[in-house]
């Protein structure tokens, strides 16, 4: 069973281009979750995704960034006109359903490397 | 609000010998804690998780947690370090309101002498 997919590992961007950041959760998950890393610091929540639908957006920057899961293919994180302070490693989780139980375990993928020149 | 705090960037040890690694927690009720490390260009990997079952905690490769509430501590210990124990830690807790959504420390970089 493969694992958190997430591509590309490595993306550079010039600032104002977009960012497009891809993430296949592992078979049989349905959650998927964005974290962004900053240099020097844990990771921060971001965003928590069903299929088509936005569970919890709030910590989201308002402006220039989105994501969606639709119901066929990958999650997409997309940050439009890029800044420098966006360079950080993004990295997604998923999690399966089981029950009622809203916490599952978070298994994670091996993150995107932004670098915005 | 929660938050956890990890007391050490920066962690050496020699092969063989006990690792500790701190993490203090602030939570107004009793959390879910959990560890995680994450090795080079590698996803982060599920230690191990506290649930307000028992409150010493084992988990992979070894390593394992006891939760002090009295400390408000959940310390990371394993006897004997290994090399490939050398990767960045991470202590998590959840929110309270929301439990997907997780709370990471600042990390602790474990380097391990051979």
């Amino acid at each position: 069973n493969a694992g958190v997919m997430q591509n590309p590992r490595h993306l550079v961007r010039r600032r104002g281009q977009e960012a497009r950041l891809r993430c296949s959760p592992m078979k049989g998950h349905s959650h998927v979750y964005w974290y962004r890393q900053l240099p020097e610091e844990g990771l921060k929540f971001m965003v928590y995704l069903q299929k088509e639908n936005i569970i919890d957006e709030s910590g989201m920057p308002k402006e220039r960034f989105s994501a969606e899961f639709p119901k066929e293919g990958p999650s997409i994180l997309r940050i439009q006109q890029v800044v420098r302070g966006d360079s950080a490693a993004y990295f997604c989780a998923s999690s399966p359903i089981q029950g009622q139980r809203l916490y599952n375990e978070q298994f994670f993928g091996p993150g995107t490397r932004l670098t915005v020149l | 609000a929660q938050s956890v705090t990890q007391l050490d960037s920066h962690v050496s040890v020699s092969e063989g010998t006990p690792v500790l690694l701190r993490c203090n927690y602030s939570s107004s009720y009793s959390p879910s804690l959990f560890w995680y490390v994450q090795h080079p260009n590698k996803g982060l990997q599920l230690l191990l998780k506290y649930t307000s079952a028992a409150t010493l905690v084992k988990g992979i490769n070894g390593f394992e947690a006891e939760f002090k509430k009295s400390e408000t501590s959940f310390h990371l210990t394993k006897p004997s370090a290994h090399m490939s124990d050398a990767a960045e830690y991470f202590c998590v807790v959840s929110d309270r309101d929301s439990s997907y959504k997780l709370i990471f420390g600042s990390g602790t970089r474990l380097l391990v002498r051979p």
